[in-house]
């Protein structure tokens, strides 16, 4: 099965930083790439998510790269506030099961 | 439109007991997926039910089960508890067509004692 593998599991950076979280998956037939987003005491939310056939997509201070060859997708954010201080999942799914990866803790320090 | 709902928030069990947790999907989603989350380990997999059928299934015992209703409301049962099972339960439901967004729950959070 899919294997999905991410790093840190903690940054901590100062408002207005950038910040980037890296996975790598093991299943070559994956084609979607949803990273999730869960503040303290809630459920996580889709934040933006990428298909096999595009290697970037933005979306304002988000954005996140596909490397098929090397298996591996990153997460950036850029100009970082506080309310962006949570944890981030990357998944991978082939099909309609995904697997995540086990989270990063992101803190923006004011 | 409503959001998934999951029943009960919180509950305490102890050693031996079974437990049964219920999850409502968004209107018109069909399927279904559950997921434990332990500090640490992240969203780990349990199974996915469409239209009433598991769909796939994680690498969990087979203490770990669940099914799927006609009108796409799920549940799932842990029988014979253990300390580590421990967690919180999540449920997603989707639209069931290929890939997509996942809308989760807020959890039901098991302790067992």
């Amino acid at each position: 099965g899919e294997n999905v593998e991410q790093h840190p599991s903690t940054l901590s950076v100062q408002e207005g930083d950038s910040a980037v979280i890296k996975c790598t998956y093991s299943d070559s037939a994956s084609n979607y790439f949803p990273w999730y987003k869960q503040e303290l005491g809630k459920r996580p939310q889709l934040i933006i998510d990428i298909r096999s056939n595009v290697g970037e997509k933005k979306d304002q201070r988000i954005a996140v790269t596909l490397n098929k060859t090397a298996k591996h997708f990153s997460l950036h954010i850029t100009e970082t506030q506080p309310e962006d201080s949570a944890v981030y999942f990357c998944a991978a799914s082939e099909g309609s099961t995904l697997t995540f990866g086990k989270g990063t803790m992101l803190l923006v320090s004011p | 439109k409503a959001g998934v709902t999951q029943t009960p928030r919180y509950l305490i069990k102890t050693r031996g007991q079974q437990v049964t947790l219920s999850c409502s999907p968004i209107s018109g989603h069909r399927s279904v997926s559950w997921y434990q989350q332990t500090p640490g380990q992240g969203l780990q997999f349990l199974f996915e039910y469409f239209s009433e059928t598991q769909r796939n299934k994680g690498n969990f015992p087979g203490r770990f089960s669940g099914r799927q209703f006609s009108n796409s409301r799920s549940e799932m049962n842990v029988s014979t508890l253990e300390l580590g099972d421990s967690a919180l339960y999540l449920c997603a439901s989707s639209v069931g067509q290929g890939t997509g967004e996942l809308f989760f729950g807020e959890g039901s959070r098991l302790t067992v004692l």
